[in-house]
């Protein structure tokens, strides 16, 4: 009864390469979020979905493509892999009542890219 | 450009203490403000949330807000070996049209609690 799921936990891939990672959430949730970690830790927002529709879409190379069938859903496709991809990535959830907007975490994937 | 600073310590308590954490902001427009905890290899795991200004209590934690000066805080007491973590502030801001909104985070702050 995992909240926020994501797989696979660890994705190791060559340069050129392209991959995905899904995020599932049975929280009921509206929102859904991708994050990057870098290797210093520091923990930054890629794209925001709300009910499906693009929100959020920070700076970004397009070679990230986030794609979300349905609200439980969004997933994150990865082209041409690059050295400086490789990080955690996680997704997250947030309901859409109140003022805080709480975001819950996925487990993370690890993606090392050689 | 958004920020959020916090010390990235290490920051080390001995244990029974107080531990305080301290996180600045840059944009004024900021609602939420919340605190996560991260284990090494673990994912961020929300603490707590704020976002009138004084003092939320729950349990051991005490989160802390002025806005007028930008400032956040965590207040761990009684700290436990188990406290020793990341902890990660971090700052929701609306964007244009409303919807859905992201965290912006600070760096973290490494805590250590001496047995």
């Amino acid at each position: 009864d995992t909240a926020v799921s994501q797989t696979p936990k660890y994705l190791v891939t060559q340069m050129g390469n392209d991959k995905s990672i899904k995020c599932e959430q049975n929280l009921g949730h509206d929102t859904m979020y991708w994050y990057k970690q870098d290797s210093k830790k520091f923990l930054k927002i890629m794209f925001s979905y709300n009910n499906k529709e693009l929100i959020i879409n920070e700076t970004v190379p397009n070679r990230f493509s986030p794609k979300s069938p349905d609200k439980a859903h969004l997933n994150l496709h990865i082209n041409s892999l690059e050295l400086g991809d490789s990080a955690v990535y996680f997704c997250a959830s947030s309901p859409i009542r109140g003022r805080a907007r709480e975001q819950y975490f996925g487990p993370g994937t690890r993606l090392t890219v050689t | 450009q958004k920020e959020v600073e916090q010390n990235s310590g290490p920051l080390s308590v001995p244990e029974g203490a107080i531990a305080s954490l301290n996180c600045t902001y840059s944009d004024r427009g900021s609602q939420s403000f919340f605190w996560y905890r991260q284990y090494s290899g673990k994912s961020p795991e929300l603490i707590m949330f704020i976002y009138s200004n004084g003092d939320k209590e729950d349990g051991r934690f005490t989160a802390q807000l002025n806005k007028a000066s930008q400032y956040v805080s965590l207040l761990i007491r009684d700290s436990q070996p188990s406290d020793s973590a990341t902890y990660l502030c971090a700052v929701t801001i609306m964007y244009s049209g409303g919807g859905a909104d992201g965290l912006t985070f600070g760096k973290g702050t490494h805590l250590i609690i001496q047995p």
